[in-house]
């Protein structure tokens, strides 16, 4: 299976305890994307990395969220001292190298994080 | 205001009928992609159609076709002969050339296929 990976695929924590998400973008994809779904709504920007450059951050991404990608390929994303307003389907995507708003991103399963 | 307006909620269609799922979106940028998307229960986003906003044919990939009317600013997603493996949420989504690379997705609209 050659497409965006994404662990653990369930994640239940209590507040204020940290989580970490892993991300694995298609391998010749430089270009990774977070987004946060909640219920009933359409996936919202995180943050954005072009090889290992995070290039934009939304103002979604608080204090408490971390996101990095040390070497281009995998990404991970941290949330320190969660909340129950946390909860929510974390998406990775990729998607080439090409750089233009034609690009296609392609997502993979998601993480759902429940926060108690 | 929403870059991405999907109004409706929830669809049914009778299976083997086609079905059209609403999109108008909103930019001042002359170019741009318009995307939809699949997403059944499991979760993951299945990319099903691209449109250009240079585009002068709509996009068609096998049963999914691609409504664009580019001054209403519309980019319906039509799915013709209907499968039970179509229930799904549906979504929409735009990438503009001058503000970035994220995605603006709407809302969605869940689709049932009914036997």
């Amino acid at each position: 299976d050659t497409g965006v990976s994404q662990d653990p695929r369930h994640k239940i924590t209590k507040r204020g305890q940290n989580v970490t998400f892993r991300c694995d973008p298609i391998s010749e994809h430089n270009r990774l994307y977070w987004y946060r779904q909640t219920l009933g709504q359409g996936p919202e920007f995180l943050t954005y990395f072009q090889n290992e450059a995070q290039l934009e951050k939304s103002r979604l991404l608080s204090d408490r969220f971390s996101a990095e990608r040390p070497k281009g390929s995998f990404s991970t994303l941290e949330i320190q001292r969660t909340e129950q307003g946390d909860s929510a389907m974390y998406l990775c995507a990729s998607s080439s190298a090409r750089g233009s708003y034609t690009d296609t991103q392609y997502f993979g399963p998601g993480t759902r994080l429940t926060v108690l | 205001a929403q870059k991405i307006t999907q109004t409706q909620p929830g669809m049914f269609v009778q299976e083997k009928e086609a079905v059209t799922l609403d999109c108008t979106y909103d930019t001042s940028d002359p170019s741009y992609g318009l995307f939809w998307y699949k997403q059944p229960s499991s979760g993951e986003m299945i990319f099903l159609i691209y449109q250009g906003s240079y585009d002068q044919q709509n996009a068609t990939e096998g049963r999914y076709s691609l409504n664009f009317q580019k001054a209403r600013k519309s980019a319906n997603l039509v799915i013709s002969a209907s499968q039970l493996g179509d229930s799904a949420m549906y979504f929409c989504a735009m990438r503009e050339a001058n503000t970035g690379n994220q995605f603006y997705f709407g809302t969605g609209t869940s689709l049932t296929v009914i036997p």
